[in-house]
């Protein structure tokens, strides 16, 4: 499976600034998603990163809040903007890749990023 | 779009005794089914999955069923051990053509008492 690394892993900021959360992947792959996991929840999509293109969105996200980067298909980043104590989360991007030994892709999570806003 | 329903939401077991974790979704044409298990401070980690052309698929102690008709699946596990406390989540994906994201439950949490 794909190998999937996220900076920083965790930050504390201020209300108003601005946060940029890298991912990296082992090796290039099609699809990119970007999920926030509030304290004690599910996982809700963010968005899916274009490579080449822009982010399509869901319901509820929009680019001025969490604009995202896919400049290739290893790499993407996510912004979580002007932000506020609602946004303290754990954000975590995800890949849809193959694993060794089969035929069907399957979807892998990165450790995630840890967010506080005070 | 796909709704996804997971129950129980909390789930106390002994050890060694089974737990079953079941979901339904709502878009029939779905068919791509995985369960993910994602300890305290941990990413989710995907435990296993089923797809549309199949009814049961079993990975040692886990096990997933689908039943398309109903559309619901569920996950069991056997023979539970301390280490299988966590959270569990079930998601849905729909077929190709669509969007291809995952539309994830709302979580169990399994605790296995010693």
């Amino acid at each position: 499976s794909a190998v999937i690394s996220q900076k920083p892993s965790r930050d504390i900021c201020q209300r108003g600034t601005s946060l940029t959360i890298q991912c990296q992947v082992d090796s290039q792959v099609t699809m990119m998603f970007w999920y926030r996991q509030q304290p004690g929840q599910s996982l809700t999509l963010i968005a899916t990163a274009n490579q080449g293109s822009e982010a399509t969105y869901e319901s509820g996200f929009v680019i001025d809040k969490f604009p995202i980067s896919r400049p290739n298909l290893t790499f993407s980043t996510l912004t979580v903007s002007n932000m506020s104590p609602e946004d303290s989360s754990i954000y975590l991007c995800s890949v849809e890749g193959r694993a060794s030994g089969t035929l069907y892709n399957e979807q892998f999570f990165g450790p995630g990023t840890r967010l506080t806003v005070l | 779009g796909e709704n996804v329903e997971q129950h129980p939401s909390t789930l106390s077991v002994q050890e060694g005794d089974s737990a079953v974790i079941k979901c339904t979704y709502s878009d029939s044409a779905s068919n791509y089914f995985p369960w993910y298990k994602q300890e305290l401070g941990k990413r989710p980690q995907l435990i296993i999955d089923i797809r549309s052309n199949v009814g049961e698929k079993k990975d040692q102690r886990i096990a997933v069923t689908l039943n398309k008709t109903a559309k619901h699946f569920s996950l069991h596990i056997t023979e539970t051990q301390p280490e299988d406390s966590a959270v569990y989540f079930c998601a849905v994906r729909p077929p190709p053509g669509s969007a291809r994201q995952l539309t994830f439950g709302s979580g169990t949490q399994l605790t296995v008492l010693p």
